[in-house]
């Protein structure tokens, strides 16, 4: 069974950073691009980050490009994403997706996602 | 980027009667279109790919159809289970991978 489990979240100030985390199981973690995708309190789903299955390619929204960074560990099956200058529009609960297996980058459907994990960005 | 417009916003339906909810895009996405539901509290689930293929296990009273910028999904009769929020997501032109506003499917 695919599972994906964020930690990490909670709450930090304006400015300050946070690392998420995801933990991987049940698929060959280093086969597949993973994604961190968020969605800001009752609202739709935005996607935030990407990286490839040998952790040679990183994409990132504008939103955030500059700030977060995006890495993983397939020794370990593990994603994490790094949050620094957080603002108060980062506030979201962030996650951990998995994408079909993709050849060269091309864009896939997000098939597997975490349950999810709070930031909130407040003084 | 392109822009996912779905509609309507609130889909109000009866148990047991089909459902019909689109989704357009802003450029042709030829089938590189997925569809998604999510509960309250839920994460998302994918139910839908490549415009009109059902992910594993999902139901055969999922079907979605379109290409290009149209596509529909349609719920031939409607479970009290079905009731939840759903998401078109393109993904044939990232980054980025863009979702459509999201359709409300309530219980009339």
């Amino acid at each position: 069974e695919v599972q994906l489990v964020e930690s990490g979240g909670g709450l930090v100030q304006p400015g300050g950073s946070l690392r998420l985390s995801c933990a991987a199981s049940g698929f060959t973690f280093n086969t597949y691009w993973v994604h961190w995708v968020r969605q800001l309190p009752g609202q739709g789903l935005v996607w935030v980050s990407g990286l490839s299955s040998d952790g040679s390619t990183t994409e990132y929204a504008d939103s955030v490009k500059g700030r977060f960074t995006i890495s993983r560990d397939n020794a370990k099956d593990t994603l994490d994403l790094q949050m620094n200058s957080l603002r108060a529009e980062d506030t979201a609960v962030y996650y951990c997706v998995r994408s079909m297996i993709t050849f060269g980058g091309l864009g896939v459907p997000l098939d597997y996602w975490g349950q999810g994990i709070l930031v909130t960005v407040s003084s | 980027e392109i822009l996912m417009t779905q509609s309507p916003v609130t889909l109000s339906v009866s148990p047991g009667e089909r459902a019909t909810l689109s989704c357009r895009a802003s450029q042709s996405l030829g089938s590189n279109l997925a569809w998604y539901q999510q509960k309250p509290g839920q994460a998302p689930r994918l139910l839908i790919y490549a415009a009109s293929t059902r992910a594993t296990g999902i139901p055969a009273r999922f079907s979605g159809r379109g290409s290009g910028t149209e596509f529909t999904l349609t719920i031939s009769s409607l479970q009290s289970e079905d009731f939840a929020v759903y998401y078109c997501q393109q993904y044939y032109n990232w980054p980025p991978y863009t979702f459509g506003q999201g359709t409300k499917l309530e219980i009339k």
